[in-house]
């Protein structure tokens, strides 16, 4: 079974820009989430989607935003890019999500997004 | 706030030496996971702990829940060379009706052949 499939592996952006994310879940999986990690915060939850809807939310400002689309492929957006923005994006799929106690979360390789 | 803390950050062991990492939260958990990440990789699930007092074991991997869900612990037995990386703890807290994963900053783990 194909895993957790994201694009692009890596991209290079400028203050102010955008980018969007694309993220593949797991097929059958209908819980996306979408993690910032970087050498200083760690893995920071950004946001969580179930079934097209945005289920659960982390603590990033609005220029972070998301969404899902009927196959359950995901995109995340960040806009008006900041050098702190630069990070490595992960997601994870998994069948139930944040809901349940059996959330085991597939991450696939991440997108290492470098704001210059 | 909601905080899960993990120590020690790094830790450098010779090979066959045992090596534990320990993850403690700030509220009561109603589970918890743990991740191992290798360099350049991305998190791998390893195990998931959900009862009070939970233990797991997993070949020479042993993990422990705490009686009051609030701490977590994992115990490598005999490091190898394959054990290398950044090991995780995860845990769902809840705000209202928005549930949130809040990771530990993770144990990278060192070991020498």
């Amino acid at each position: 079974k194909a895993g957790v499939t994201q694009t692009p592996r890596y991209l290079i952006k400028t203050r102010g820009q955008q980018v969007t994310l694309s993220c593949s879940p797991i097929s059958g999986h209908r819980s996306v989430s979408w993690y910032q990690q970087t050498p200083g915060q760690g893995l920071q939850f950004l946001f969580e989607y179930f079934s097209e809807t945005q289920r659960n939310k982390g603590n990033f400002p609005g220029r972070f935003s998301g969404r899902q689309f009927s196959n359950s492929r995901s995109e995340m957006n960040v806009s008006t890019l900041e050098l702190g923005d630069s990070a490595l994006y992960l997601c994870a799929s998994s069948l139930t999500g944040l809901a349940t106690n059996t959330g085991e979360l597939f991450f696939g390789e991440g997108s290492r997004l470098t704001v210059l | 706030g909601q905080q899960v803390m993990q120590i020690p950050q790094y830790q450098h062991v010779q090979e066959g030496e045992d090596f534990t990492t320990y993850c403690n939260s700030s509220t009561t958990l109603s589970n918890i996971q743990w991740y191992k990440q290798r360099p350049g990789g991305h998190p791998v699930f390893l195990i998931q702990l959900v009862k009070s007092g939970e233990v797991k074991k997993q070949k020479r991997l042993t993990f422990q829940f705490g009686e009051a869900k609030k701490n977590s612990s994992l115990h490598i037995t005999a490091t190898q060379t394959t054990d290398v990386g950044t090991y995780f703890c995860a845990g769902p807290f809840n705000a209202g009706n928005n549930r949130k994963l809040i990771w530990g900053l993770g144990t990278s783990l060192a070991v020498n052949p």
